[in-house]
């Protein structure tokens, strides 16, 4: 079983809707929480970051993390073409007194106009 | 981002030859790290170093090598032992507030 768990899609929406996108993660060690958004050929963006359990708004974009649950969310809201692209969650854990960073496959999200 | 600079954007290698990718950033953080991405598989860390002239191998460093003589410069060899070596490669930072940040990658070709 992989640490993190992430659809990779392809998921398709149409523009206005809310979209959610979601990882699951099995390692308790999991301190840090990162939404990045990738596109096509192009270097991940970081888009959200949070530490805590609850909900973090910016924009359009909310991420959520629940560890009792162990899962992620991030909920688009208004979604629009320029949305699409790849989205990869990523976890961070202190491992040997540095920051490991552990990826999702990424969901691969398309908006149609 | 901005202050991470890779380069070639496209690169294409012979079999049997190395190729080295540059990484370079003005951003004054110790942590930089290599991975690479391939369909399907996500990121993959290749090789990291939190201090100059010092790097350790991540999960996937075999026919790989790295240097980091400089803060600002951690390049990446990709050798003749690398079996499979067609890849995006990107570098990151590390900011020391548990994020890291990308920069635009370097697409690798093997002809």
């Amino acid at each position: 079983q992989k640490e993190v768990e992430q659809d990779p899609g392809p998921l398709s929406v149409p523009e206005g809707a809310i979209v959610s996108l979601n990882c699951t993660y099995s390692n308790s060690a999991f301190q840090y929480f990162m939404w990045y958004r990738q596109y096509s050929r192009k270097g991940p963006e970081l888009l959200m970051y949070t530490y805590s359990s609850g909900n973090k708004e910016d924009g359009r974009f909310t991420a959520q993390v629940d560890k009792s649950s162990k899962y992620i969310s991030l909920f688009i809201r208004d979604s629009q073409p320029s949305d699409s692209a790849t989205y990869l969650c990523a976890m961070t854990e202190n491992s040997g007194g540095y920051q490991k960073v552990t990826f999702g496959i990424g969901t691969k999200l398309q908006v149609i106009p | 981002d901005g202050g991470i600079t890779q380069s070639p954007k496209y690169l294409f290698r012979k079999e049997g030859q190395n190729v080295t990718l540059s990484c370079e950033q003005n951003l004054n953080h110790d942590a930089m790290y290599w991975y690479r991405q391939d369909p399907g598989q996500g990121l993959r860390l290749i090789y990291y170093s939190q201090i100059v002239n010092d790097f350790q191998k991540g999960d996937i460093a075999e026919g790989y090598s790295v240097s980091r003589e400089k803060k600002e410069s951690f390049p990446l060899t990709v050798t003749s032992a690398q079996k499979n070596p067609t890849a995006f490669y990107l570098c990151a930072l590390g900011t020391g507030r548990n994020t890291i940040y990308f920069g635009e990658g370097s697409w690798l070709t093997v002809v």
